[in-house]
């Protein structure tokens, strides 16, 4: 059965604090991989990553991707408050009638003061 | 529009009662999606449009969920009889390309559903 698994479920970092958050993954036939920011409302678009080993920047923000490990991290460099949030890994299959993603339960990111 | 947008935003139904949740995908997007997202929990697929077409109904709970995209834009999601199990917030997503192809989903802010 496909699944991913993120980690930690959980975390809390002071501003300025560097932070990776985890995500594994097994699935038929991978196709992507994608990260969203979820705020109390609709998750957001961060990365979509397809090769493995090429990092995908964004601002503070970057991501990549091990296939072989079958992993990604996601980095957030000089925290702010405004980061925390919960963050969403995704990841999509080929094979069926179906663009379908499987999330992981997220990763629950408070940065204080 | 700019985004996905969904109405309502909130809806408190008894149980029993039916809902309609609506959902206005990207203009031009082939790909419509349905979530379930639960409390603290991450989005889980319900079912899957291209087009007009319903591709994958596969993560329909029961046959009181249903969801149809008749002209290949906006789309709606039904519940018939609805229970409290079925409380959830209910995402809808769009993607600009079809079935096979690698593509980033655009959520809209979800209808978050209550049900007494």
């Amino acid at each position: 059965e496909d699944k991913v698994v993120q980690s930690p479920l959980s975390l809390v970092v002071h501003e300025g604090d560097t932070v990776t958050l985890n995500c594994s993954y097994e699935v038929t036939n991978f196709r992507s991989l994608l990260w969203y920011k979820q705020e109390k409302k609709a998750p957001t678009f961060l990365f979509m990553l397809t090769s493995s080993g090429i990092e995908k920047k964004s601002g503070r923000l970057s991501s990549i991707l091990d296939k072989k490990e079958l992993f990604s991290i996601l980095n957030i460099t000089a925290t702010q408050t405004g980061d925390s949030a919960v963050y969403l890994c995704a990841v999509g299959g080929y094979g069926g009638a179906t663009n379908k993603l499987i999330f992981g339960t997220g990763t629950l990111l408070a940065v204080q003061p | 529009g700019a985004g996905v947008s969904q109405s309502p935003r909130y809806k408190v139904a008894k149980r029993g009662q039916d809902v309609a949740l609506r959902c206005d995908p990207i203009s031009g997007h082939v790909s419509l999606f349905w979530y379930q997202q639960a409390l603290g929990q991450g989005p889980e697929f319900l079912t899957y449009f291209q087009n007009e077409a319903q591709l994958d109904k596969s993560g329909l709970p029961s046959d009181r969920f249903f969801a149809e995209r008749p002209e290949g834009s906006v789309s709606t999601l039904k519940i018939q009889r609805t229970q409290q199990e079925d409380s959830a917030v209910y995402l809808c997503a769009s993607s600009l390309l079809g079935l096979g192809l690698a593509d980033t989903q655009y959520f809209g802010p979800g209808t978050r559903l209550t049900v007494l």
